[in-house]
């Protein structure tokens, strides 16, 4: 069964500094990968998705991601952190049956 | 356009009482999605559609049952509301094709005593 897991539930940083979101899969076949975004209160945001092809995708708020067969990774990263990224980030598996993982709360330290 | 919209916002049930949660998509996508967002466990799939008139399991349906008589309407009803339904609701849409990539409405916050 596909599953999703984000090993660190809460990370801080510093405004400015790099980011990088852990996120590991189990899939029977080749996967759709997705990271959203969640703010207080809001809904779900697309940042990226990979289907195929290059392995390193880029999204929107200046998120990257790189999808790493051999260690069923697909971690998020962005050089610098802005006060405005401090939100839940959520790593997604699946088509129609999506599967969620638990999260990532991203705090950003002035 | 209103993207995906849901009603209520907020809701209380008695246990045992039923209700209706209502999602709207004006972006005249084929498929809809139900999830619960519980503390600590993500997002988890209720029941979806791939098209009007066509619904089918997710990974936690028990408890839940769904209609789409209309394509940009997916109706989400609990027929007698437990406490452990008690739950933040998010409906999402996704257009024809082989992207998958969701879009959200801003939940239904239920509470079951």
């Amino acid at each position: 069964a596909q599953s999703v897991t984000q090993p660190d539930i809460h990370i801080t940083v510093s405004e400015g500094a790099s980011l990088e979101l852990r996120c590991n899969y189990s899939y029977g076949a080749t996967p759709y990968l997705f990271w959203y975004v969640q703010s207080p209160g809001q809904g779900l945001q697309l940042l990226l998705k990979y289907f195929s092809g290059d392995t390193l995708v880029q999204g929107i708020k200046g998120f990257e991601a790189e999808f790493k067969r051999s260690q069923s990774s697909f971690n998020l990263r962005k050089p610098s952190v802005h006060w405005s990224d401090a939100a839940e980030y959520f790593c997604a598996v699946g088509a129609h049956d999506m599967r969620f993982g638990a999260g990532t709360r991203l705090t950003v330290k002035p | 356009n209103a993207g995906v919209t849901q009603t209520p916002k907020f809701r209380v049930l008695k246990t045992g009482q039923s209700m209706t949660l209502l999602c709207a998509q004006d972006m005249n996508h084929e498929y809809m999605y139900w999830y619960r967002q519980d503390p600590g466990m993500g997002l988890r799939l209720i029941h979806y559609s791939v098209g009007e008139g066509t619904t089918a399991k997710g990974e936690v349906p028990d408890g839940y049952n769904v209609s789409r008589l209309k394509k940009q309407n997916f109706l989400l009803g609990l027929e007698s509301a437990a406490p452990s339904q008690t739950s933040v609701y998010f409906c999402a849409s996704s257009p024809q094709g082989l992207t998958y990539e969701q879009y959200f409405g801003p939940g239904t916050r239920l509470t079951v005593t």
